[in-house]
C-alpha cells in the first residue's frame, strides 16, 4: 500500500535555529498537507498545498513557517527560527482528491517529533 | 473554538464487548466526517468515514452513526479486540473545496481494551 514518508523521525534543536523536516508524498497525489500534534493535544491543521502554492493556512503558520515543493516528490516545511513551543509531532499528509475512495485517499505519514531546547 | 469534540479522553471495555466512541461537532458547513486511529509515535490511521446524507456506514466490526440534527456521530467497534487500544480521532471537514479537505480532529478517546 502506498505511504507518506517523513524524515527525520525524530528531530532536536536548539530554540532560535531553522530547522527543515521533509516528506514524501504518495507519487500521484496533487495536494499536500502538514499538521501538528503538541503532546497530549489535538492533531491541528497547519496548511493545505496545491499546485504550488498555499492553498490554505491556519493562524498557527505564521511568517516563520515556510512550504516548498523543490521537485516532483518532496514537500517540505521550514520553521526559521523555532521556539520552545514549537516542540510538536508534525504529520505530513497527502491526498489525490478521489472522492471514489472512502477517505479521498487522504493518508498521513508517521510523523516528525521536533523537539526544541 | 473547539468545532470537534470528544468529551470522553478515555474508555476501558472489556474484550469481547461493544465500544462506543463519541464526537460532536458544532459547525454546520461540515459534510464529511472520518474516524483515525492513533498510536504513539505513529500518525493517524483511517479506519471509517461517513458522508453527511447518509446516517450510517459500516465496515466489518466497525460501524459510524451519524444523526445530524443532533451534531453528535458515534463510532461502534462490535466485538472489541486488544488490538483496538488506542487513541481515537474524530475529524470533519467540509467537501465544497474538490480535493483541499483540511481535517478539524477532535481531542481525541484513549480505548484500552481489557483481556
Amino acid at each position: 500500500e502506498p505511504e507518506v514518508t517523513q524524515t527525520p523521525s525524530h528531530q532536536v534543536t536548539q530554540m532560535g535555529q531553522e530547522v527543515i523536516l521533509r516528506c514524501v508524498p504518495i507519487s500521484n497525489h496533487l495536494y499536500f498537507y502538514w499538521y501538528r500534534q503538541i503532546l497530549g493535544q489535538k492533531v491541528e491543521f497547519l496548511v493545505s498545498f496545491y499546485n504550488n502554492e498555499i492553498s490554505e493556512k491556519s493562524e498557527i503558520f505564521d511568517d516563520q513557517f515556510s512550504v516548498e515543493r523543490p521537485d516532483g516528490s518532496n514537500f517540505t516545511l521550514k520553521i526559521r527560527s523555532t521556539k520552545l513551543e514549537d516542540s510538536a509531532m508534525y504529520f505530513c499528509a497527502s491526498s489525490g482528491g478521489d472522492r471514489g475512495l472512502s477517505n479521498y485517499g487522504y493518508t498521513f505519514g508517521s510523523g516528525t517529533r521536533l523537539t526544541v531546547v | 473554538d473547539q468545532q470537534v469534540k470528544q468529551n470522553s479522553p478515555s474508555l476501558s471495555v472489556q474484550e469481547g464487548r461493544i465500544s462506543i466512541l463519541n464526537c460532536d461537532y458544532t459547525n454546520s458547513m461540515f459534510d464529511y466526517f472520518l474516524w483515525y486511529k492513533k498510536y504513539p509515535a505513529e500518525g493517524p490511521t483511517f479506519l471509517i468515514s461517513i458522508s453527511s446524507i447518509k446516517d450510517k456506514n459500516e465496515d466489518g466490526r466497525f460501524t459510524v452513526f451519524l444523526n445530524k440534527s443532533a451534531k453528535h456521530l458515534s463510532l461502534h467497534i462490535v466485538p472489541s479486540q486488544p488490538g483496538d487500544s488506542a487513541v481515537y480521532f474524530c475529524a470533519a471537514t467540509t467537501t465544497y473545496n474538490f480535493g483541499n479537505e483540511k481535517l478539524t480532529f477532535g481531542t481525541g478517546t484513549r480505548l484500552t481494551i481489557i483481556p
